[in-house]
């Protein structure tokens, strides 16, 4: 157990829905970050939060959108689905950037979105 | 741009019979490289991290090492057990996110 919850675990929903997936991260975890897991494209990252405020951005949609709550828990917004949305989202966590050993990212056990 | 390729896509092996899985990578400049294990449907599981050439570390059957343009994976006496994909990911400055390469699927067959 990586100690990072994700929820749900699983999500179907049809195109055009919006859905929220939710990541408590580690605690004393300062940094969330937001992958997707295709079957053909492997771990690709979306975005980035460092302590409440956005701090990278990767492949995301502009249909998609993320925030990281004072508490530190961050909560990932699909709109707009469609069936190509369809994956794994993986929540990871680190804590901070003051040294190396702090940089290992943790990941949470996903939610696995089927978009019909 | 910044790569990570990993060979083989696939590697069956039977029971014992060691092997290793590579990870080469293209980038400006790195600050850590990561080895995750990742089992069907379920979240990457941290394995090791490796900061500089020449650098080694073992678990259990596994041993990571790393130089200036790749990183091997070894595994030693392997048991159906270790059937897993296993994923190498780069770090290119602190607190940013990881680069990912796509990962070796490994067979065990007892």
């Amino acid at each position: 157990d990586s100690g990072v919850t994700q929820t749900p675990k699983h999500l179907i929903t049809a195109t055009g829905q919006r859905v929220t997936l939710r990541c408590s991260p580690r605690s004393g975890d300062l940094s969330v970050y937001w992958y997707q897991q295709s079957l053909d494209q492997g771990l690709q990252f979306l975005i980035q939060y460092y302590n409440g405020e956005e701090r990278a951005k990767g492949n995301i949609l502009e249909r998609f959108s993320a925030q990281q709550f004072p508490d530190l828990h961050s909560e990932l917004n699909l709109s707009s689905l469609e069936l190509g949305d369809s994956a794994l989202y993986f929540c990871a966590s680190s804590e901070n950037p003051a040294g190396k050993d702090q940089e290992t990212q943790y990941f949470g056990p996903g939610t696995r979105l089927l978009v019909l | 741009e910044d790569q990570v390729t990993q060979s083989p896509e696939a590697l069956r092996l039977q029971e014992g019979e060691s092997s290793s899985l590579n990870c080469s990578y293209t980038v400006s400049g790195l600050r850590g490289l990561f080895w995750y294990r990742q089992d069907p449907g379920k979240g990457p599981e941290f394995l090791f991290t490796l900061y500089s050439a020449g650098e080694e570390k073992e678990k259990e059957r596994l041993k990571a090492t790393l130089t200036k343009k790749e990183s091997f994976l070894h595994i030693t006496a392997p048991k159906p057990e270790d059937s897993a994909t296993y994923l190498c990911a780069v770090l290119i400055s602190g607190n940013t996110p990881l680069v990912f390469g796509k990962g070796t699927r490994l067979s065990v067959i007892a």
